[in-house]
């Protein structure tokens, strides 16, 4: 079984700054991977698919990165809707999905 | 566009049977290329994948539940379902379904909470 890792389990940063959050798997998933929001309340959104394609109606300011076992999201300057939980998923054995735990952005 | 809707019991008994319904609409549960998924999430806690179901009938289950779960498609309907057998309050969770392709599950349904408790 694939294990995901995410870092940090939080990260505290202020609107207007960079936020970088970073999914590491146990083995090589190619670029098979996703990120996905989830807002309190809400089910989550697909964000990334393939590590770094945006999918559809998702802002410029979202990228992702990485391939093999290391993957990174980045934004490049938050918005106050941008705090939230953010979970990666591995994709190279689809239709089983693994997600990572989670990163929590909340606003400094 | 593509909507996807859970339905089924809040409250489930402990060692009963959890059994949930999603419904499809905007579009047909058989189209090739995607699978179709169940995704739990207990309070407080990260996602899980349950278990995904193709059209034809052919299932994927998540090995830690695989002995308790079952999934099956009503295609005339345009409905898939969700069977978890001798439920204990680990498995209260929110319960999503979604459309699942390689490239992740998109969309998503809005989730129901079912609580197990006697």
């Amino acid at each position: 079984e694939i294990v995901l890792t995410q870092s940090p389990a939080t990260l505290s940063l202020s609107p207007g700054e960079r936020a970088t959050l970073s999914c590491r798997a146990s083995q090589s998933v190619s670029s098979y991977l996703a990120w996905y929001q989830q807002k309190p309340g809400q089910a989550p959104r697909l964000l990334i698919y393939d590590a770094s394609n945006r999918a559809t109606g998702i802002p410029a300011r979202f990228s992702g990165s990485g391939s093999g076992t290391d993957f990174t999201l980045t934004i490049s300057s938050l918005e106050p809707e941008d705090f939230a939980v953010y979970y990666c998923q591995q994709r190279s054995n689809w239709p089983r999905g693994t997600f990572g735990q989670g990163t929590k952005l909340e606003i400094k | 566009q593509l909507q996807l809707q859970e339905s089924g019991p809040g409250l489930v008994k402990p060692s009963e049977t959890l059994s949930l319904t999603c419904t499809v609409s905007g579009g047909s549960i058989s189209s090739s290329s995607y699978y179709w998924g169940w995704i739990r999430q207990p309070p407080g806690k990260g996602l899980e994948w349950i278990g995904s179901i193709y059209y034809s009938g052919s299932t994927y289950y998540n090995p830690s539940l695989k002995s308790r779960v079952t999934i099956s498609v009503d295609t005339s309907k345009n409905q898939f379902s969700l069977k978890l057998s001798s439920v204990t309050a680990a498995d209260t969770a929110v319960y999503y379904c979604a459309r699942e392709e390689q490239l992740g599950f998109d969309p998503w349904g809005q989730g129901t909470l079912v609580t197990v408790s006697s």
